[in-house]
């Protein structure tokens, strides 16, 4: 199983919702990623967990809340969100979280947020 | 500052010709790898090829190779035998020992594949 599943495929809330994106990989990967896309932008990295730990938070806001319950889960909470958080959101894992390994990625999680 | 830079937002090729994506990358960093990923319309984000900066011999995976020139800090893509299939966002990215474990991503270029 060479695949990362992502769910909701959509999602939308409003400014004053609670809601959870989730991330789920069966290969074995040490390290899981969220990353906001914008439509025709690079992928912007938010989140990285390895072995369970978040290693490296890229000055997100605290409307944004990552967890790992386990080495193949990933979900990113998200509360009290803008306008502007309305994107692609993208999850992906690697082997052991080193920048020289190959990300898997799933299909994303298109939120709007109104 | 470690940085990818892809010149063409755009390209276009005919179907079973040949066309070539550009990237540059600037590091003062020795070990470095290269990536290139593409996303199509609608679908995961894979990836396509990688080069470690220390291999001399260039990256090939069937119909796309790329042409990796150290000095001239340059990775282009190359796509052979083009299919409709190869429609979408390419994006060159880079890790760069000494940073951080994240990858650098160049802002993209996309391929459209004409029949």
């Amino acid at each position: 199983d060479t695949e990362v599943t992502q769910t909701p495929k959509h999602l939308v809330m409003g400014m004053t919702n609670k809601k959870s994106l989730k991330c789920e990989q069966h290969m074995g990967h040490r390290a899981m990623y969220w990353y906001k896309q914008k439509a025709k932008k690079p992928p912007e990295l938010m989140f990285v967990y390895s072995y369970e730990k978040l290693s490296i938070n890229e000055s997100v806001p605290s409307r944004f809340s990552p967890e790992c319950p386990n080495s193949s889960l990933l979900n990113l909470h998200l509360h009290a969100l803008q306008p502007e958080d309305s994107a692609l959101y993208l999850c992906a894992s690697s082997l052991r979280g080193s920048g020289r390994d190959e990300q898997f990625f799933g299909p994303g999680t298109r939120l709007t947020v109104l | 500052a470690q940085t990818v830079t892809q010149s063409q937002p755009e390209m276009s090729v005919q179907e079973a010709e040949t066309v070539t994506l550009s990237c540059t990358y600037d590091t003062s960093e020795s070990d470095y790898y290269l990536f290139w990923y593409k996303q199509p319309p609608s679908r995961q984000m894979i990836l396509v090829i990688r080069q470690e900066a220390y291999k001399q011999q260039n990256a090939t995976e069937n119909r796309f190779s790329v042409n990796f020139q150290k000095a001239a800090k340059s990775f282009s893509l190359k796509i052979s035998d083009s299919q409709l299939g190869d429609a979408a966002m390419y994006f060159c990215a880079s890790w760069f020992q000494g940073g951080s474990e994240k990858l650098v991503f160049g802002k993209g270029t996309k391929l459209t594949v004409n029949p």
